[in-house]
């Protein structure tokens, strides 16, 4: 159980194009889904955070213009880079908490290497 | 703003041999530790979720620990196998935010 999918696995695109990545919650529900870059020797860190039906939250110095997100269902969130530059190359990890989980647990996707070029 | 630390950045081990490394978060308004484990290619997998101090967990030949009052957790592995090898995240969340905020994981590879 609490399995999470992301797709694109991996993304290769011109530098002024968007690119959407899928998160979905395969056999649970998530009030909440969480997005998470990984610069090179770099940890974990999150940038927005979804709920299911709102606005998402974004975390400080991440441009809510240029990483549109959308939580329409309890199982799919969405993120979208906007003209993509190189310097947005990087991988993109989402997370989901499950509706009865315990103690914020998150349950992660495989994530998403972009490429800009 | 919490600054979660990991120690050592990687670990090389035989088969055979037990291991643990270190996660230090700062402890006011601790809320809950978690740790993750990491192999190439694909999801983290959760592994503990910690809350109170002095907690102690186990699954399989993992086990952790938990002082908050000092700031620290220890992973440890016992008799290594080569699945073992992943990187090894651990994640703070203080109280009010419930945000994971993550260390730069510990890498281990485990030879046969």
């Amino acid at each position: 159980g609490a399995v999470v999918s992301q797709h694109p696995s991996r993304v290769i695109c011109k530098s002024g194009t968007s690119v959407k990545i899928e998160c979905r919650s395969l056999d649970f529900q998530a009030t909440t889904m969480f997005w998470y870059r990984q610069f090179p020797k770099q940890s974990l860190m999150l940038m927005a955070t979804s709920n299911e039906g709102s606005k998402a939250t974004y975390e400080q110095g991440v441009e809510k213009d240029k990483f549109l997100i959308n939580h329409a269902s309890l199982t799919l969130s969405t993120l979208t880079v906007t003209s993509a530059h190189p310097e947005d190359s990087s991988f993109y990890i989402c997370s989901a908490r499950d509706l009865v989980g315990v103690e914020n647990e998150q349950f992660f996707g495989p994530g998403t290497r972009l490429t800009v070029l | 703003i919490l600054n979660v630390e990991q120690s050592p950045q990687s670990l090389h081990v035989q088969e055979g041999d037990s291991t643990n490394f270190t996660c230090s978060f700062p402890s006011s308004n601790f809320y809950a530790l978690h740790w993750y484990r990491w192999e190439t290619a694909k999801s983290p997998e959760a592994l503990f979720v910690m809350t109170l101090n002095g907690d102690e967990k186990k699954k399989g030949r993992i086990s952790a620990t938990l002082n908050t009052k000092e700031g620290y957790s220890y992973l440890y592995i016992k008799g290594s196998q080569p699945e073992d090898s992943a990187t090894y995240l651990c994640a703070s969340a203080n109280t009010g935010f419930q945000k994971l905020v993550f260390g730069t994981g510990t890498r281990l590879l485990v030879s046969p």
